[in-house]
């Protein structure tokens, strides 16, 4: 079971690129690499989703090296509307492997 | 979109209770999950069901139970509430096999507090 950890929290600037690390050091060959976010109050989104190298998406853009121990959520020019937790999840096809990290507190400050 | 409802954004019980959270999806979606969430802890599965009727527990089941009588509801049961058991309770559904490649939709959320 793929343990992750990130960054308890993060604080950025309006319009500023925000990336955020996630680390995954037992990831299996099958598993993929999600990201949601969540604001308060509701329940978490999906953002994006990748296996390898680089996955683009209109919100998000996510980077995974070759050796997959790792992944960065990339958020460009942020905006205070995206003060949320940012939560990491490592798993394929089994719900046993459901296992959300604490997520990453990020605050953007105008 | 799929929608995923919750029956109540507030609950206080009382310790003892038997109390019931009721999710409903509208997607048609195989699976549906109940976690609890709590500061510092992230979210935690409590269990899941991929089909109706069948039910899996998750990491932490225990004071829980789960009822699946209809594909699209899914209700988490706490038998005798203890106060212990207050927390955020997010609901979830998704289409396919139902792991973390799976894109999960979340509820609004439940917050329960028992006193």
């Amino acid at each position: 079971l793929a343990k992750t950890t990130q960054p308890i929290s993060m604080d950025s600037y309006e319009g500023q690129e925000v990336n955020i690390t996630c680390s995954h050091n037992n990831i299996a060959t099958n598993d993929y690499i999600t990201w949601y976010q969540q604001f308060p109050s509701q329940g978490p989104r999906f953002i994006i989703q990748g296996y390898k190298t680089k996955v683009t998406n209109e919100v998000a853009s996510l980077f995974i090296p070759a050796d997959r121990k790792s992944s960065t959520l990339s958020l460009p020019r942020v905006s205070l509307s995206d003060t949320a937790v940012y939560y990491c999840l490592v798993g394929a096809g089994s719900a046993r492997q459901l296992t959300f990290g604490s997520g990453t507190q990020l605050t953007v400050l105008p | 979109d799929v929608k995923v409802t919750q029956s109540s954004r507030y609950l206080v019980k009382r310790t003892g209770e038997k109390v019931f959270l009721e999710c409903v999806q509208d997607m048609d979606h195989e699976n549906m999950f109940w976690y609890r969430q709590d500061p510092g802890l992230g979210l935690r599965l409590i269990y899941f069901s991929y089909d109706v009727k069948m039910k899996e527990k998750g990491d932490i089941p225990e004071g829980y139970s789960v009822s699946r009588e209809k594909k699209e509801r899914f209700s988490l049961i706490l038998e005798s509430a203890s106060t212990n058991q207050t927390s955020m309770y997010l609901c979830a559904s998704s289409e396919h096999r139902g792991g973390a490649s799976d894109t999960q939709y979340f509820g609004p959320g439940t917050r329960l507090t028992v006193l």
